[in-house]
């Protein structure tokens, strides 16, 4: 069964960079078959799409985050990450990583979800 | 850009009750929409993608209809586990609705 598991930290400083990391357990982040990706979510408020990335390192970002973003891939460690730069209050959010089916884009599997506040 | 609306935005309903819910695009975005359900402290779960294709597992109470710009998610009869909220997303841009809250009357 494929499971992704969000880590970093939870407290990150206004202007600092954020920066997480999903581990893939179960399957093989090298697959062509799947893209990665990271969406978050306010508290008590909707989803928003992040970016993703394949495992040859071709990106896709949200074009309102691009400036500030940068996702990765490792795929010697089946991992995946995300940065996000001179983040702000506004960034505060639970931050989850999912698989995307590369035929249809759906996000088939997700991780958890990992709470970030950005707070000094 | 494309922009994505549901409706209702909250909806109070009953133990087998017929619940749908609508998801309207700005322009035309043929099936490439899907569904996703989310409780209180997890991760949304994949109901329906392609707009009417059952993921694997998901009970087949749901069901999802449309094109284009117009897209419904109906529960046939609404279930206890079924109280959440529900995300559309235009798959080929990743746009999330704004979500609609299906809540015990």
């Amino acid at each position: 069964q494929l499971q992704l598991q969000e880590s970093g930290p939870g407290l990150v400083k206004p202007s600092e960079t954020l920066s997480l990391t999903c581990t893939v357990s179960g399957g093989s982040i090298s697959s062509s078959s799947y893209y990665w990706g990271w969406i978050r979510q306010p508290p008590g408020k909707g989803l928003e799409w992040i970016g993703s990335i394949y495992y040859s390192g071709s990106t896709y970002y949200n074009p309102s985050l691009k400036s500030r973003v940068t996702i990765s891939v490792d795929t010697s460690k089946n991992q995946f990450s995300l940065k996000l730069s001179s983040v702000t209050a506004a960034d505060t959010a639970v931050y989850y990583c999912a698989r995307l089916v590369r035929t249809d884009y759906r996000l088939d599997y997700w991780g958890q979800g990992t709470l970030v506040t950005v707070s000094s | 850009d494309i922009q994505l609306t549901q409706s209702p935005s909250f909806l109070s309903a009953s133990v087998g009750d017929r619940v749908t819910i609508t998801c309207r695009a700005s322009q035309g975005i043929s099936s490439y929409l899907a569904w996703y359900q989310q409780k209180p402290g997890k991760a949304p779960k994949l109901l329906i993608y392609a707009a009417s294709t059952l993921q694997s597992g998901v009970p087949s109470r749901f069901s999802g209809s449309g094109s284009g710009t117009e897209f419904t998610l109906t529960i046939s009869s609404l279930q206890p586990e079924d109280f959440a909220t529900y995300y559309c997303q235009q798959l080929n841009s990743y746009l999330f609705g704004p979500g609609t809250k299906v809540d015990i009357k």
